[in-house]
């Protein structure tokens, strides 16, 4: 079985802290996701990697990086949190570039910023 | 842009009675589908994805989806409603060629009474 796992469940920060997820697969997958879920919005795509050192933008990036070190880890940064960042965060990933390869989730992160 | 519209944030069954949970997708091209169910505090697992191969696919846990090409829709049913199908279910669609992601719909949130 495909796991994904998110290091932290549960964080709460402070306003302006630097704040690191991570996340780590071991599938050998090339595809790294890092999502953002809001109730009502559904998942939305922070940034993903297709390898090591290479990241895209995704739909929401502003406020947040990321770092691809080593194939099986994914890290999502937030330079300096805000409330407005308090939300689930998924980390997900996938094997190579065919369009019909599924998507593994990672349990998830909650992130409470006050 | 490819994206999915799920009508109903709410669905409510009695138990033993029919699941149907709605899928719109808007697409150029002939697009790759996916429903994912994620229960309380998880992250998501893969119910069954369309990849052009047969338009009625079958999926995990009884659950079962029909692409309709002509009323652009991939709704997910299932004829007799467990309890354990409580959780939320979210319809996603590969996004435009070349970007491995997944760009999801809002998501329904499926009650079951006894």
């Amino acid at each position: 079985d495909v796991k994904v796992t998110q290091s932290s469940r549960y964080l709460v920060k402070r306003t302006g802290e630097k704040v690191f997820l991570e996340c780590v697969q071991d599938m050998d997958h090339e595809n790294m996701f890092w999502y953002r879920q809001d109730p009502g919005l559904g998942l939305r795509l922070i940034y993903f990697s297709y390898d090591v050192k290479m990241k895209e933008k995704g739909d929401i990036p502003e406020g947040y990086s990321v770092s691809r070190e080593k194939k099986e880890r994914f890290s999502l940064i937030l330079e300096s949190a805000s409330t407005n960042q308090t939300s689930m965060y998924l980390c997900a990933s996938s094997l190579g570039q065919a369009s019909g390869n599924t998507i593994y989730f990672g349990e998830g992160s909650w992130l409470t910023v006050v | 842009a490819q994206s999915v519209t799920q009508l109903g944030s709410h669905v409510s069954v009695s138990e033993g009675a029919l699941v149907l949970l709605r899928c719109n997708y808007s697409s150029s091209v002939p697009p790759y589908l996916f429903w994912y169910v994620q229960y309380p505090n998880q992250g998501l697992q893969l119910l069954l994805k369309y990849t052009s191969a047969a338009t009625l696919v079958k999926g995990i846990n009884g659950f079962e989806a029909e692409f309709k090409k002509s009323e652009t829709s991939f709704h997910l049913t299932k004829p007799s409603a467990h309890m354990s199908d409580a959780a939320e279910y979210f319809c996603a669609v590969r996004k435009d060629t070349g970007r491995r992601a997944l760009t999801f719909g809002s998501g329904t949130r499926l009650q079951v009474q006894p």
